[in-house]
C-alpha cells in the first residue's frame, strides 16, 4: 500500500522560527511535492522535486525552501516564519513515468499555526 | 496555462439525491483530468482519473465523471449520496505525459443531510 507520511499533524510556532516540515514516502517515487492549502484558494504548490538534489519552484515559493538529500526525504523549511505562513501543509509524490498518469498521493497534512 | 474552475464552494444534498460537482478545464493540449476527495482532518485521495481512454470514468465509492472535450467540463456525479460522502472535493488537471504536475481547483466541500 502507498504510504506517504509527514512527521507532524499540527505544529505551533513563533514568529521568526526556523521551522522544517518533513515528508517520507516507501514507495521509490522520484516526484515529490509541497503544497499549502488555504481556505477558498485550493491546494498552491510550493515547491516540488523530480529527483534528489533537485528542486523547481511552484507557484508560491516565497518565503520557503526545500531539501532532497534522500530519495524518500522531502522537507520544506520556513527560515523564519511569519504568521502569514499560518496554513495546512501538504505532501505528495508520483511515479516518474508515463504509466502513473501523473497520480500524486498525498500525506494527512501537517497544520502550522505560527504565533 | 493550465486551469480548472470549480462552480460552487458549498453544495448541499440530502441523503439519497444526486450530487453533482462541476469542473471546467482550460488546456492547450488534451489534458488528464483527476478528481480528489479530502475527509476532515486528512490528506488527499484520489476517486477517479480520466487519461485519455474512455470518456465516462468510475471510480471509487459509487461516483463517476465524464469527460467533454466540446465543453472543456469533467463533472462528477453520484446518483444516490450517503451520509459519509460528506467531504472536501477537488478538480485537477495535468497537460498529459510528461508534465507532471497538476494544477487544482479551489475545492467544493459537500454537504449531506439526513
Amino acid at each position: 500500500d502507498v504510504k506517504v507520511t509527514q512527521s507532524s499533524r499540527y505544529l505551533v510556532k513563533r514568529t521568526g522560527e526556523k521551522v522544517f516540515l518533513e515528508c517520507v514516502q516507501d514507495m521509490d517515487h522520484e516526484n515529490m511535492f509541497w503544497y499549502r492549502q488555504d481556505p477558498g484558494l485550493g491546494l498552491r504548490l510550493i515547491y516540488f522535486s523530480y529527483d534528489v538534489k533537485m528542486k523547481e519552484k511552484g507557484d508560491i515559493p516565497e518565503g520557503y525552501s526545500v531539501s532532497r538529500e534522500k530519495k524518500e526525504r522531502f522537507s520544506l523549511i520556513l527560515e523564519s516564519a511569519s504568521t502569514n505562513q499560518t496554513s495546512m501543509y501538504l505532501c505528495a509524490s508520483s511515479r516518474l513515468d508515463t504509466v502513473a498518469k501523473n497520480i500524486q498521493y498525498f500525506g494527512a497534512g501537517t497544520r502550522l499555526s505560527v504565533l | 496555462a493550465q486551469s480548472v474552475t470549480q462552480l460552487g464552494s458549498h453544495v448541499s444534498v440530502s441523503e439519497g439525491a444526486l450530487v453533482l460537482l462541476r469542473c471546467n478545464y482550460s488546456s492547450s493540449v488534451p489534458p488528464y483530468l483527476f478528481w480528489y476527495v479530502q475527509y476532515p482532518n486528512q490528506g488527499l485521495q484520489l476517486l477517479l482519473k480520466y487519461t485519455s481512454a474512455a470518456t465516462l470514468v468510475k471510480g471509487i465509492n459509487g461516483f463517476e465523471a465524464e469527460f467533454k472535450k466540446s465543453e472543456t467540463s469533467f463533472h462528477l456525479t453520484k446518483p444516490s449520496a450517503h451520509m459519509s460522502d460528506a467531504a472536501e472535493y477537488f478538480c485537477a488537471v495535468s497537460e498529459g505525459q510528461g508534465f507532471q504536475k497538476l494544477v487544482f481547483g479551489t475545492g467544493t466541500r459537500l454537504l449531506v443531510s439526513p
